[in-house]
């Protein structure tokens, strides 16, 4: 298997555009969960979904993001409009909702620049 | 709210030297406990997983403990290795049909040649 797959790996753009992540969980994965890294407050969930379906978007920091899942293979996190605070790595991690361990998966991540 | 804790944020040793990092977590009422690895500029890879009923877990030259009751974990590298240089993060998943999982800011590791 190819891991989670995320693109872009790098986007810099400016203040006021839209962006738009995507993330490819693991097939047979039924979890996929997004995450935003900074050096300040560390790995932080955004939002996560089971079956397709949002769970708890509570980490989600304000309205101008949103999370999107409209198959099993495919999940989109979109900023819009983007400021530079937003400036992070962000990560797409998947698991199987089955099974014991849930241990979930990292994707390499988006490192968003936002200037 | 569970708060997850790693000290010291980073740490620097000599080739060869067994090592022991630690994380602590306030709310001992866990499904489980994941230690992962991240390299600068990459993502995070899973070393182990420590259910809530078993004490310890054993990867090669990882061994990852858990005493749930006092709300620590450890993580032995046993003969440290310049390649494992890392951050290295623990992450605690709630007990329940909660599938969140609460990180800790993770322990820089520098392993000297």
């Amino acid at each position: 298997d190819a891991g989670v797959i995320q693109s872009p790996r790098h986007e810099v753009t400016e203040m006021g555009q839209e962006v738009t992540l995507r993330c490819k969980p693991i097939s047979g994965h039924n979890s996929l969960f997004w995450y935003r890294q900074t050096m300040m407050r560390g790995l932080e969930l955004l939002i996560y979904f089971n079956n397709n379906v949002p769970i708890d978007d509570s980490g989600m920091p304000e309205d101008r993001f949103s999370a999107k899942m409209p198959n099993a293979s495919f999940s989109t996190l979109k900023i819009q409009p983007s400021e530079p605070r937003d400036s992070a790595v962000y990560f797409c991690a998947s698991s199987p909702l089955n099974g014991r361990s849930h241990e979930q998966y990292f994707g390499p991540g988006t490192r968003l620049t936002v200037t | 709210k569970q708060e997850v804790t790693q000290i010291p944020a980073a740490l620097s040793v000599p080739e060869g030297e067994n090592l022991v990092l630690n994380c602590s977590f306030t709310d001992s009422a866990i499904y489980n406990l994941q230690w992962f690895r991240q390299d600068p500029g990459k993502g995070l890879t899973s070393l182990l997983l420590i259910q809530s009923s078993q004490r310890e877990q054993t990867s090669g030259r990882l061994n990852a403990s858990l005493d749930k009751s006092s709300g620590r974990s450890t993580l032995y590298i046993a003969a440290s290795q310049p390649g494992d240089s890392a951050t290295y993060l623990c992450a605690v998943r709630p007990a329940g049909a909660n599938s969140k999982l609460t990180f800790g800011k993770g322990i820089t590791l520098s392993v000297r040649p």
